[in-house]
């Protein structure tokens, strides 16, 4: 479906709970992408990798972290550093010469 | 950082009449500037998008134009339908060839029948 795979599509946290978001792509595309979509906010970016083994924080990076030790994977994990975080995750891919970003269907948590 | 401001917040046209939505960005480096549409708790789908070296493009009923003179870039859709009605989200980036993309806070735009 699109070519990348969020996982689960709802979640729900505990309060102190770390918990962990899944990306998956099979389109072979280098860049990868975090996005936090509030309410009247837009995306706002999380965290970004250009390449395997490397990544750098976004707008918004404190409170959560990532990885990239494939190029197909870009776990996102919301630990409980971050206060607020109830809200729908957007992962995308990007590849030069392809138009724009593909994104996952999204991944809704909500602090229980 | 790049800065992207989007208006109208909500917009409501008549079905058949046309649609405006304008962004403004900070950065003048930006030379990516594309346009997606998110219907509800769907993920966003790209729609139009401009590089710098153009100044207009137009798709059917959709046509994006960008002045880097004023750093504005607008989405015109013509002859609206009901199908029309969703999120439209803009974004600037592209610079040094790094595909990160700022957004803007989002239209929603609906269609009256």
């Amino acid at each position: 479906d699109g070519g990348i795979t969020q996982s689960p599509k709802y979640l729900f946290r505990k309060e102190g709970q770390n918990v962990t978001l899944s990306c998956e792509q099979n389109l072979n595309h280098d860049a990868m992408y975090w996005y936090r979509q509030d309410p009247g906010q837009g995306l706002r970016l999380i965290y970004y990798s250009q390449i395997v083994n490397d990544f750098q924080k976004g707008d918004i990076a404190e409170g959560y972290s990532v990885s990239r030790e494939k190029k197909e994977s870009f776990p996102l994990t919301v630990t409980s550093a971050q206060k607020n975080p109830t809200a729908f995750y957007l992962c995308a891919s990007f590849q030069t010469g392809v138009r724009g970003y593909t994104f996952g269907s999204g991944t809704r948590l909500t602090v229980v | 950082g790049e800065n992207v401001e989007q208006h109208p917040s909500t917009l409501s046209v008549q079905e058949g009449d046309s649609a405006v939505i304008k962004c403004t960005y900070s950065d003048s480096a930006s030379n990516y500037f594309p346009w997606y549409k998110q219907e509800l708790g769907k993920r966003p789908q790209l729609i139009i998008d401009i590089r710098s070296n153009v100044g207009e493009k137009k798709d059917q009923r959709i046509a994006v134009t960008l002045n880097k003179t004023a750093k504005h870039f607008s989405l015109h859709i013509t002859e609206t339908q009901p199908e029309d009605s969703a999120v439209y989200f803009c974004a600037a980036g592209g610079v040094g060839g790094n595909e990160k993309l700022t957004f803007g806070t989002g239209t929603r735009l609906t269609i009256i029948p």
